[in-house]
C-alpha cells in the first residue's frame, strides 16, 4: 500500500525564482494539504484540494498557490521565492467524508533551500 | 500567543524511563487531537488521535485530553533508544462537510533516550 509520495525531495534555487514541488496521495485518499515546516517549527497549514478546488488556506501569500489533477496528485507553487520561503515543505492526504476515522497521512517532504 | 503552545525540550532520559510530554492550547474549539512522531528527515507519523476529554492507550503510549485545562499530554513508557525522535501535538476543530480540517501544531519536543 503506497503511502504518500513526494517529489524532488532536496531542491536548491535562487530568489526570485519559481518551484514547483509534487504529491502523490496515499492510495485511495482523495484530499491533499501541504504544510510548511520551518527549522525547529511545528508544520504549519498552507491549503488544502478537494475536488480540484482549493478548499481551505492558511496564512499564506498569493505567491504560494497549488493545483490538484483528476488522478488526486497535486502540486505547490510558489513564485518569487524569498530566503525565508527555505523549508521542509509537507504534503499529507486523508480520504474525505470519513471525519474522525480519517487522519492525515504525511509524505517525507521536499528540503526546498532558497540562497 | 501562539494557539498550541509546546515545550522544544531537549528532553534527554535513560532507557526505560517514563516520558511525559504535554501541550497547552488555547482555542477552546478544538475537538480532535493527535501526537506526531519525527524522525530526523522524516516526515510526521501519526501515533495517537482522540476526539474530545479523556484517556487513550495503545501499546506503550497513552494520551490525555483535559479540555477544561486546555492541556493535552503524551505519555511513553518503558522509554527506547528507537523512541528517540521530535513529537509533535496537533489538534484542529473538525468537522467540516467534506472531511478533515487543517491542523494546528506545537513546535515540537525533542526527545533523546540514551542506553
Amino acid at each position: 500500500d503506497a503511502g504518500v509520495t513526494q517529489s524532488p525531495t532536496h531542491l536548491i534555487k535562487t530568489r526570485g525564482q519559481q518551484v514547483t514541488l509534487r504529491c502523490s496521495p496515499k492510495s485511495g485518499h482523495d484530499t491533499v494539504s501541504w504544510y510548511q515546516q520551518a527549522l525547529g517549527q511545528g508544520p504549519q497549514f498552507i491549503f488544502q484540494y478537494y475536488e480540484e478546488e482549493e478548499r481551505q488556506r492558511g496564512n499564506f501569500p498569493d505567491r504560494f498557490s497549488g493545483h490538484q489533477f483528476p488522478n488526486y496528485s497535486s502540486e505547490l507553487n510558489v513564485n518569487a521565492l524569498l530566503l525565508g520561503d527555505s523549508a521542509l515543505y509537507l504534503c499529507a492526504s486523508t480520504l474525505s467524508g470519513q471525519g474522525a476515522s480519517s487522519p492525515l497521512h504525511f509524505g517525507n517532504g521536499t528540503r526546498l533551500t532558497v540562497t | 500567543q501562539k494557539e498550541v503552545e509546546q515545550d522544544p525540550g531537549p528532553l534527554s532520559v535513560p532507557e526505560g524511563a517514563i516520558v511525559s510530554l504535554n501541550c497547552t492550547y488555547s482555542n477552546s474549539a478544538f475537538q480532535y487531537f493527535m501526537w506526531y512522531r519525527q524522525y530526523s528527515r522524516k516526515g510526521p507519523e501519526l501515533l495517537m488521535y482522540t476526539y474530545s476529554s479523556g484517556n487513550k492507550e495503545d501499546g506503550r503510549f497513552t494520551a490525555q485530553v483535559d479540555k477544561s485545562s486546555k492541556y493535552i499530554s503524551l505519555f511513553i513508557r518503558d522509554s527506547q533508544p528507537s523512541d528517540s525522535a521530535t513529537y509533535l501535538c496537533a489538534m484542529s476543530v473538525g468537522g467540516v462537510s467534506g472531511g478533515y480540517n487543517k491542523l494546528i501544531f506545537g513546535a515540537g519536543t525533542r526527545l533523546a533516550v540514551h542506553p
